[in-house]
């Protein structure tokens, strides 16, 4: 079974305007953790933002946070005041266990493009 | 967070050769992931790498094909041996670092063309 779902393969925005990426995700473990990364055409994996299964805030990092719902099993980034160098693709993942010697499963991927 | 690098940045090989891609992150980690990203697809992790023990490898890989060294606990090897153009792909390392949540950090990736 898919452990990451990202439902949108592509996605428009317009500059300045927020956009939400959806993810859900599938574990049974009690400890895990969910990333987004950020692949530009260059390919590099930039890492964008983490949320732990036991935090009890929504993680944020600058114009990016996430949405971590526990109880839907979904963990949607947000990112706000869009620019045109957010396009790109973007990458849900899942890391289950509680370390950092643990591998991770990634989603689809939903490509962005912000239109100026 | 983890500085790493990854050598060659790209490369165009011919079929039937092996490349050997280099990792190097600094600061010691256990373990070093290593993944592989098909044109329009997502990463698909090949192997885990700890360093003083043989690599992990993930259904569909195999050491004869993926040969991984881990010499020390700041570098990694992933060899792609007698290559078909069906091995085009992006190749990523990856750690995770102790810290908040125990992030997990790639490497710029090295762009591989078999011809």
């Amino acid at each position: 079974a898919q452990k990451i779902t990202q439902t949108q393969p592509g996605m428009f925005v317009q500059e300045k305007e927020a956009v939400t990426l959806d993810c859900t995700y599938d574990t049974s473990d009690q400890s895990y953790g969910l990333f987004w990364y950020k692949q530009p055409s260059s390919g590099e994996m930039i890492f964008l933002i983490y949320q732990g299964s036991y935090d009890e805030q929504n993680a944020t990092e600058g114009r990016y946070s996430l949405n971590f719902q526990k109880a839907r099993k979904s963990a949607n980034l947000v990112i706000s005041a869009s620019q045109l160098g957010d396009s790109a693709m973007y990458f849900c993942a899942m890391r289950e266990g509680p370390g950092g010697d643990y591998k991770l499963s990634f989603g689809a991927g939903t490509t962005v493009t912000v239109r100026a | 967070s983890a500085v790493i690098s990854q050598k060659p940045s790209r490369d165009i090989c011919q079929r039937g050769t092996s490349l050997t891609i280099q990792c190097q992150v600094d600061s010691q980690v256990t373990m070093m992931f290593w993944y592989r990203q098909q044109p329009g697809q997502s990463l698909t992790l090949i192997a885990t790498a700890n360093q003083g023990s043989e690599a992990t490898y993930e259904s569909g890989f195999v050491i004869d094909k993926f040969p991984i060294s881990r010499p020390n606990l700041t570098f990694s090897t992933l060899t792609v041996s007698n290559m078909s153009p069906e091995d085009s792909s992006i190749y990523l390392c990856s750690v995770g670092v102790q810290g908040a949540g125990y992030r997990q950090y790639f490497g710029p990736g090295t762009r591989l063309t078999v011809t």
